[in-house]
């Protein structure tokens, strides 16, 4: 167990609607990070926080945004959902400011239908 | 564009049989990682490296950095069932960590 949680396991939803993933990193981590994985494109990094503000960006869709609360967990909300944005989306923390020590979640897989 | 190119794809092979899997990158990272991913789960750090020509030993696995700090591998000896997973190696440089497909390994009884 890593000490991250993700919620939910799993999301199915249809095309056009939105879904917030939620994050909780490890107790003591400041840093959040969001990966989006498929099978063609392999684990990539979307955003990362730090103790609540934005430090960094990757391949992020501007249909896509997340947030870390004060509590410093973190939301990823994915909206006009499309068929391609199934996936698995792994959330990681880590104590220090965009760290490559990262601790990942379990998962949350998304299936647009 | 960075990116990190794993080889092989997929390895499957008899237990007790010695392997290696690459990371290749024609950028320079100030580190790299090597994870390891099992079904249903997240990745799980295995092992850092970050000077050119390091090696590191975690048990049966070998990580070896190239001098030029663009490459790397992981060498297993005596391959064990439970070394079956999807082995990442990710790049860090400034603000950016990049990830390679990975390669899917499989460990026959």
């Amino acid at each position: 167990d890593s000490g991250v949680t993700q919620t939910p396991k799993h999301l199915i939803t249809a095309t056009g609607q939105r879904v917030t993933l939620r994050c909780s990193p490890r107790s003591g981590d400041l840093s959040v990070y969001w990966y989006q994985q498929s099978l063609d494109q392999g684990l990539q990094f979307l955003i990362q926080y730090y103790n609540g503000e934005e430090r960094a960006k990757g391949n992020i869709l501007e249909r896509f945004s997340a947030q870390q609360f004060p509590d410093l967990h973190s939301e990823l909300n994915l909206s006009s959902l499309e068929l391609g944005d199934s996936a698995l989306y792994f959330c990681a923390s880590s104590v220090r400011d965009f760290s490559y020590i990262q601790y990942f979640g379990a998962g949350t897989r998304l299936s647009v239908l | 564009t960075q990116l990190l190119e794993q080889s092989p794809q997929f390895l499957s092979i008899q237990e007790g049989e010695n392997l290696t899997v690459y990371c290749n990158s024609s950028s320079v990272f100030s580190s790299l990682q090597w994870y390891r991913q099992e079904p249903g789960e997240g990745p799980v750090l295995l092992v850092t490296v970050v000077t050119g020509g390091e090696v590191k030993k975690l048990k049966r696995l070998t990580f070896q950095f190239g001098d030029a700090r663009k490459d790397s591998s992981l060498h297993i000896t005596a391959a064990q069932p439970g070394d079956t997973g999807l082995y990442l190696c990710a790049g860090a440089s400034d603000d950016k960590i990049i990830f390679g497909k990975g390669t899917r390994l499989h460990i026959l009884p």
